[in-house]
């Protein structure tokens, strides 16, 4: 069945440092992939999202490619802030499914 | 302001009690999901409703039933709460299809002792 494999944490980095987070998948079709972000003590936040190969999701600073050749969607950002610490998940849906596939997160501390 | 409302917040049940998860959105959306949250394992489907008067099981649907009410709400029952079941509940809802993503409430932390 599809699954997403994510990059175990904890990642712990200082402030102003480059983030790379892993994420591939394995899936019979060519999903849609998500990176979703659950700050403390909340529910998920949808992050950004990529819809088919080669597509660049991005906001607020992260960005993630959807490389189908590799099937990875690894999220990125330039300059991480404290305010950025967070547990990141990486997820996909196959076309026409109405279920998401969670990977397992990837906690992110931001040191000042 | 719009979203996903889940009630309670926290609650804390002895084996074998019962009790009721609420959840309602107030987007239009026409799909809703209940996730478990455990530490090392990320989000499980228990159930999902993908249409109103529909309702399918997911990864984790033993020991739950759930209820698409109308529309708006979609509520997850727990007959005989076992300390397995102790997690952290979240809600979820989406337009028809997940390519849209979907939006999530705040959660429901559960302790059973």
């Amino acid at each position: 069945g599809d699954s997403v494999t994510q990059m175990e944490g904890p990642v712990t980095l200082s402030e102003e440092a480059f983030l790379t987070i892993n994420c591939t998948y394995t899936a019979t079709g060519y999903p849609s992939l998500f990176w979703y972000v659950q700050y403390p003590g909340e529910g998920l936040q949808l992050l950004l999202k990529a819809t088919k190969a080669d597509d660049k999701g991005s906001n607020k600073g992260f960005e993630a490619t959807y490389r189908k050749e590799t099937t990875s969607f690894h999220l990125e950002k330039g300059s991480v802030q404290v305010s950025d610490s967070a547990v990141y998940f990486c997820a996909l849906s196959e076309g026409g499914s109405e279920k998401l596939v969670f990977g397992k997160g990837t906690k992110l501390t931001v040191n000042p | 302001n719009a979203g996903v409302t889940q009630t309670p917040k926290f609650q804390v049940l002895k084996t074998g009690q019962s009790m009721t998860l609420q959840c309602a959105q107030d987007m239009n959306h026409n799909s809703m999901y209940w996730y478990r949250q455990d530490p090392g394992m990320g989000l499980r489907l228990i159930y999902y409703s993908a249409s109103e008067g529909t309702t399918d099981k997911g990864e984790v649907p033993n020991g739950y039933n759930v209820s698409r009410l109308n529309k708006r709400e979609f509520s997850l029952r727990l007959e005989s709460a076992a300390p397995s079941q102790t997690s952290v509940y979240f809600c979820a809802s989406s337009v028809h299809r997940t390519n849209y993503g979907y939006t999530f409430g705040s959660g429901t932390r559960l302790t059973v002792v």
